[in-house]
């Protein structure tokens, strides 16, 4: 069964910090890895998807890398601004025949003060 | 395009109830998830419609069942409602040909009293 775990559940930073947020699962056989993000009693939004060929993923301020054969993703998030504050979800999309479904850490809780 | 649409947005119902929550896809996605989360937790998932089918199914009781309609959207039905039901429901539509695209509606918050 895999089972996706996240480190720190929680984070407090001062503006400007750079920070690393972890992610490790079980099963190597996924498919690909997104990393999510989601403010208070909101829905899910989708920052980055790596597939599981790739090594890393960049948009913006935010990277993503992926470690296979570890089971571990980071989630590197430069110069953080007061506007990242928000639950980070690590999720591995495990494949069937021809359907998949999602599997999600419980999440890391950032605080970024001004 | 309006995405992943939802309704209710909140809901309250008494323990014991029955409940429904709907879920519209984003356009030309023919594959609707259904997952729940409670608070503080990951979403996990509930089970998955295809081809108005359920597909594939979480560890949940059969007291949560579901629909899917010719139109692709989908019902998740909570029968006798525990308070342990309370959560954000999230429903998430995909294309059957790259399903790991997964995009998500903004939840149904259920409280159960």
């Amino acid at each position: 069964k895999q089972e996706v775990t996240q480190i720190p559940a929680a984070l407090s930073v001062p503006e400007g910090e750079n920070l690393v947020l972890n992610c490790s699962f079980t099963d190597s056989a996924i498919y690909n890895l997104q990393w999510f993000r989601q403010d208070p009693g909101k829905g899910l939004t989708s920052l980055l998807l790596i597939q599981s060929s790739q090594r890393e993923q960049t948009s913006g301020r935010l990277n993503a890398s992926l470690d296979k054969s570890s089971g571990r993703s980071t989630l590197y998030i430069a110069a953080s601004q007061p506007g990242d504050s928000a639950t980070y979800l690590c999720a591995v999309f495990i494949r069937g025949s021809t359907l998949g479904r999602l599997y999600f850490g419980r999440g890391t809780q950032l605080t970024v003060w001004p | 395009d309006a995405g992943v649409t939802q309704s209710p947005t909140h809901l309250i119902k008494t323990r014991g109830q029955q409940v429904t929550l709907r879920c519209s896809p984003k356009s030309g996605h023919d594959t609707v998830s259904w997952y729940q989360q409670a608070l503080g937790q990951g979403p996990q998932f509930i089970f998955q419609y295809y081809e108005e089918e359920e597909r594939q199914r979480g560890n949940f009781p059969d007291r949560f069942s579901g629909h899917q309609f010719p139109n692709y959207s989908s019902e998740l039905n909570v029968n006798a409602l525990l308070l342990g039901d309370s959560a954000l429901y999230l429903c998430a539509s995909s294309p059957t040909q790259s399903s790991y695209e997964q995009y998500f509606g903004p939840g149904t918050r259920l409280t159960v009293t």
